[in-house]
């Protein structure tokens, strides 16, 4: 089993709707979340960092944490095509620095 | 925005090269992170230092090696370039916990390398 688990995609969402993007991770002990978005050739931007239960709101993007259920979450509301990318879930500990990246799941966008 | 510059942005090279892929970033993380990503795929750390004179290697092996004798400055070194290097070379870096950022890094534009 993978650390950090992401459905590759491709996910296809029409233009308006909203993307929900799942990450589910094996450690427990994991207590820093993240979301990045890769654009194709391009380097990862972060957008959501989450470290509490519950849902983080920015913009049109929420990130929703549930620890008992290890599962990380992104929503994204009213899509454009321009949020067409690859959204990498990443996690870390306390006291351990690096992060553990997913595999990435490759959203598209319809106009 | 991140202030974390690579270069050279694109790279061509012929095997046996000796080559430095630079890093710098301008806002006096002490952390600073080397990935490989192949066009596609998901990203492998291969080195990371946690502050001056601070290196480990990371979860891929690689045949690189890194320096960093300055806080702002992260150069990665290939000794002779194979075209089994040619990949993405993306760094990043990330403040230390008292901004409260836990962990949170930020990437440069990347590196892409193409060994011949």
């Amino acid at each position: 089993q993978k650390e950090v688990e992401q459905n590759s995609g491709p996910l296809s969402v029409p233009e308006g709707a909203i993307a929900s993007l799942n990450c589910t991770y094996s450690d427990r002990g994991s207590q820093s979340f993240f979301w990045y978005r890769q654009y194709s050739g391009k380097s990862p931007e972060l957008i959501m960092s989450i470290y509490s239960n519950g849902d983080k709101e920015d913009g049109r993007f929420t990130a929703q944490l549930n620890k008992a259920s290890q599962y990380v979450s992104l929503l994204i509301r009213d899509s454009h095509p321009s949020d067409s990318a690859t959204y990498l879930c990443a996690v870390s500990n306390f006291g351990n620095e690096k992060l553990t990246f997913g595999t990435g799941t490759r959203l598209t966008i319809i106009p | 925005e991140a202030d974390i510059y690579q270069t050279p942005r694109y790279l061509v090279i012929g095997t046996g090269k000796k080559i430095t892929l630079e890093c710098s970033q301008t806002m006096g993380h002490d952390k600073m992170y080397w990935y490989q990503q192949d066009p596609g795929m998901e990203l492998h750390l291969i080195h990371y230092s946690y502050g001056v004179n601070s290196t480990e290697k990371g979860d891929l092996s690689s045949e690189s090696t890194v320096s960093r004798i300055r806080t702002e400055h992260f150069p990665l070194t290939l000794e002779s370039a194979r075209p089994s290097h040619t990949s993405q070379y993306l760094c990043a870096s990330s403040p230390p916990e008292w901004e409260g950022l836990l962990n949170e890094q930020f990437f440069g534009p990347g590196t892409r390398l193409t060994v011949l």
